[in-house]
């Protein structure tokens, strides 16, 4: 049971704009910021979303990120076939000593 | 340019204790605000950080396995190094080693391709 709750599956056609969300507490999304992994089959998770809302070089503009409160949003537009992975929400915790929490992951499939 | 990579044996008993190390480079653990921290993802399921180490040799824990899991660094040797008692089967998985880019951030920016760990007699 992952400490930041996402949904298992999303889908879009090419094109479309897709959100996935992540829900958290006071303790990690409410007091600290969000990252998102994109993660491909058979590969290493890739950070694609750092700090609420900023993108690493190289991750196009068509992916954002946003946070509310104690909820976050990754939000994927102009959808193309290589969207299709496993997507991760993750923040800080500040509970017990502090430590990493992850999301339950996010399949997107581009039908 | 920053690099991780994994190393470890693939195969190990029940109840034995696993031993990981997490050799880098282009960054340095004696570099303020740097931290490792080692990440795992059972086959099919999702990604759970373990451990985090920073510069300072501060080190967080996952609260379900802080009694079974020991990080530390070798600063001149540039390698993190993650020490799992008491294995079980549940604990087969890929282990990621991952640079965190900001103290505190759970941004992690560089990934190591992944050691795959399966517990079993």
């Amino acid at each position: 049971q992952s400490v930041l709750t996402q949904p298992p599956s999303t889908s879009g056609t090419p094109g479309q704009r897709v959100t996935i969300s992540c829900s958290g507490s006071s303790s990690n999304i409410g007091s600290n910021t969000v990252n998102w992994y994109q993660q491909l089959p058979g590969t290493a998770p890739k950070l694609l979303i750092y700090s609420n809302n900023q993108r690493p070089s190289g991750v196009p503009d068509r992916v954002s990120g946003s946070k509310s409160g104690t909820s976050a949003s990754l939000a994927i537009s102009g959808l193309q076939s290589e969207d299709e992975a496993e997507y991760y929400c993750a923040a800080w915790d500040d509970s017990l000593d502090g430590h990493v929490v992850f999301g339950g992951g996010t399949r997107l499939t581009v039908l | 340019q920053i690099t991780l990579k994994e190393s470890g044996p693939t195969l190990v008993k029940p109840t034995q204790t696993l031993t990981l190390t997490c050799t880098f480079s282009g960054f340095s653990l004696s570099t303020s605000r740097v931290g490792v921290g080692w990440i795992r993802q059972p086959p099919g399921k999702a990604l759970e950080c373990l451990a985090v180490i920073f510069w300072t040799d501060d080190k967080r824990y996952s609260p379900s396995l802080r009694n079974r899991v020991t990080i530390t660094k070798d600063t001149s040797g540039n390698q993190v190094v993650l020490t799992m008692t008491n294995m079980d089967p549940a604990d087969t998985a890929t282990y990621y080693c991952a640079h965190m880019g900001t103290l505190f951030g759970a941004d992690f920016d560089y990934w190591g391709q992944g050691t795959l760990v399966t517990v079993s007699s």
